[in-house]
């Protein structure tokens, strides 16, 4: 597509549920990233996948967050037994990934605000 | 550990100021660097970026950084700010080795005084 499309764009949980997060990268971008943005703060990185290679999940909070991604297409973040501290907004963006293009940066999806209630 | 650093979380400037938001990485290594920005509900759209060549950079809307190894400094600069500048600004890094994710900064919130 055009850009990166998230969905849904606002999510209301209770505490306890599990929540999928949707991500559309923009086609022949390799690189996916997920990113968490608490109200206030700045970006925190979640996890990244690139090509068929294994994804850097480093920053990936706790065992209840989860990310898959099927080849370059889409890609969802699942949140299982959600707490009240992962209301937040939720941002995916690609890239072309490594070697070419590599130093383009990202294009954002408009986000996912995750508010658990 | 790898780092960035916006000083001020907040600014305020006059319309038709000059506008200046600090940006400093920690790293031996020249990394890449980008300027993010963010309005009011909406997402973050590339300002501009380093990667090699000119140290000084322009990007969209009058805005420039320039990159000074000595100083491990990436500070945004714009002549003559404008109310429509009002937004969220993210410093960001991306290491030129080993991880391929980008290393964002806290933010600094622009505010343009009429």
């Amino acid at each position: 597509g055009a850009g990166v499309s998230q969905s849904p764009s606002n999510k209301v949980t209770e505490k306890g549920k599990d929540v999928e997060l949707r991500c559309d990268p923009i086609s022949g971008h390799t690189a996916l990233y997920w990113y968490r943005q608490r109200l206030g703060q700045g970006l925190e990185f979640l996890i990244y996948f690139q090509g068929n290679s294994a994804p850097d999940k480093s920053g990936l909070p706790s065992d209840r967050f989860s990310a898959e991604r099927t080849g370059e297409s889409v890609s969802t973040l699942t949140i299982q037994r959600t707490q009240q501290e992962d209301s937040a907004v939720y941002l995916c963006a690609s890239s072309l990934g490594v070697g070419e293009g590599v130093g383009g940066g990202y294009t954002f999806g408009s986000g996912t605000r995750l508010t658990v209630v | 550990a790898q780092s960035v650093t916006q000083l001020g979380s907040h600014v305020s400037v006059s319309e038709g100021a000059l506008v200046l938001l600090r940006c400093n990485y920690s790293s031996s290594v020249p990394p890449y660097l980008f300027w993010y920005v963010q309005y009011p509900n909406q997402g973050l759209q590339l300002l501009l970026k380093y990667t090699t060549g000119a140290t000084l950079v322009k990007g969209i809307n009058g805005f420039e950084a320039e990159f000074k190894k000595s100083e491990t400094s990436f500070h945004l600069t714009k002549p003559s700010a404008h109310m429509s500048d009002a937004a969220e600004y993210f410093c960001a890094v991306r290491y030129t080795s080993g991880t391929y994710k980008y290393i964002f900064g806290t933010g600094t919130r622009l505010k343009v005084l009429a």
